[in-house]
C-alpha cells in the first residue's frame, strides 16, 4: 500500500522566514496528493491537492508541486506568519475501491513573532 | 453548508465503562472514517465504512467497534474503556469522485 514520509516532529521559525516541509510518498501509478492543516482545537482541513505530475497546488500563500521523478510534494511558503502555527499533514490516495487516504505523521509548525 | 459534526466534544469515562462517540455528516458521502490522534503517531485509522450497514477494520481496531446505521451517521463504540484509549478522536467523511475528505472537529476522550 501507500506510504507517506514527511518532516518529523517540529519546525520552529520566526515570522517572515521561508518554510519547507518535506513530503515523500511511495505509491503505484499517479496518486492524488494532499496537504492538510490542523489548527489547535480543530480537525484537519484541506489546504490543497494535486493529481498530475508537475501540477502545483496552492492556497493561503502555501504551495507544493507534484514531482513524480522524486516522488515528492514538498510544502513551501515564502514568508510565514504567527497565524500559520499549526500541524501540517501530507497524504496520498492511489485509487481503487477503498477510498482511504494515507497520512504522514504530521509536522508541527511553530512561528514566533 | 455541508459538514461533519461530532458529539460530544469532550468526554470523561471510567475504566471498564462503555463509551459511544457519534458522528453525523451532511456531505452525502458514502465513506466515513474514525481516527485517533496521539502525539508522535499522527492520525491512525480505527474503523471505516463504505455505506449504511457496512463497517471495516482499519489499522488499529482492537478495543473498538463501529456502527453505521445510516448514510449520515457513524458511531465508534468502546465496550470496555481503558486508560490507553485516552486520545482525541476524529471522524471524517469522503468521496473518491471529487477527492473530498472532510474531518469533524474532534472528541477529546479521557478515560480514568
Amino acid at each position: 500500500g501507500d506510504s507517506v514520509t514527511q518532516t518529523e516532529g517540529q519546525v520552529a521559525l520566526s515570522e517572515e522566514d521561508f518554510l519547507t516541509i518535506h513530503c515523500n510518498y511511495s505509491a503505484s501509478g499517479y496518486p492524488t496528493l494532499f496537504w492538510y492543516v490542523q489548527y489547535p482545537g480543530e480537525g484537519p482541513q484541506l489546504l490543497f491537492r494535486a493529481s498530475r505530475d508537475k501540477e502545483k497546488g496552492s492556497s493561503r500563500g502555501f504551495e507544493a508541486t507534484y514531482d513524480k521523478g522524486t516522488t515528492s510534494f514538498h510544502l513551501r511558503k515564502a514568508s510565514v506568519q504567527e497565524s500559520d502555527s499549526a500541524v501540517y499533514y501530507c497524504a496520498s490516495y492511489s485509487g481503487g475501491s477503498n477510498y482511504k487516504l494515507t497520512f504522514g505523521k504530521g509536522t508541527l509548525l511553530t512561528v514566533t513573532p | 453548508e455541508a459538514a461533519v459534526t461530532q458529539s460530544p466534544r469532550n468526554k470523561v469515562a471510567v475504566t471498564g465503562g462503555k463509551v459511544t462517540l457519534s458522528c453525523n455528516q451532511t456531505n452525502n458521502h458514502n465513506n466515513m472514517y474514525w481516527y485517533r490522534q496521539d502525539t508522535g503517531h499522527g492520525l491512525r485509522l480505527i474503523h471505516y465504512s463504505y455505506g449504511a450497514g457496512s463497517t471495516e477494520k482499519g489499522d488499529i481496531p482492537d478495543g473498538y467497534k463501529a456502527s453505521r446505521p445510516s448514510q449520515e451517521n457513524f458511531s465508534l463504540i468502546l465496550e470496555l474503556a481503558t486508560p490507553s484509549q485516552t486520545s482525541v478522536y476524529f471522524c471524517a467523511s469522503g468521496d473518491s469522485a471529487n477527492s473530498d475528505y472532510t474531518f469533524g472537529s474532534g472528541t477529546r476522550l479521557l478515560v480514568i
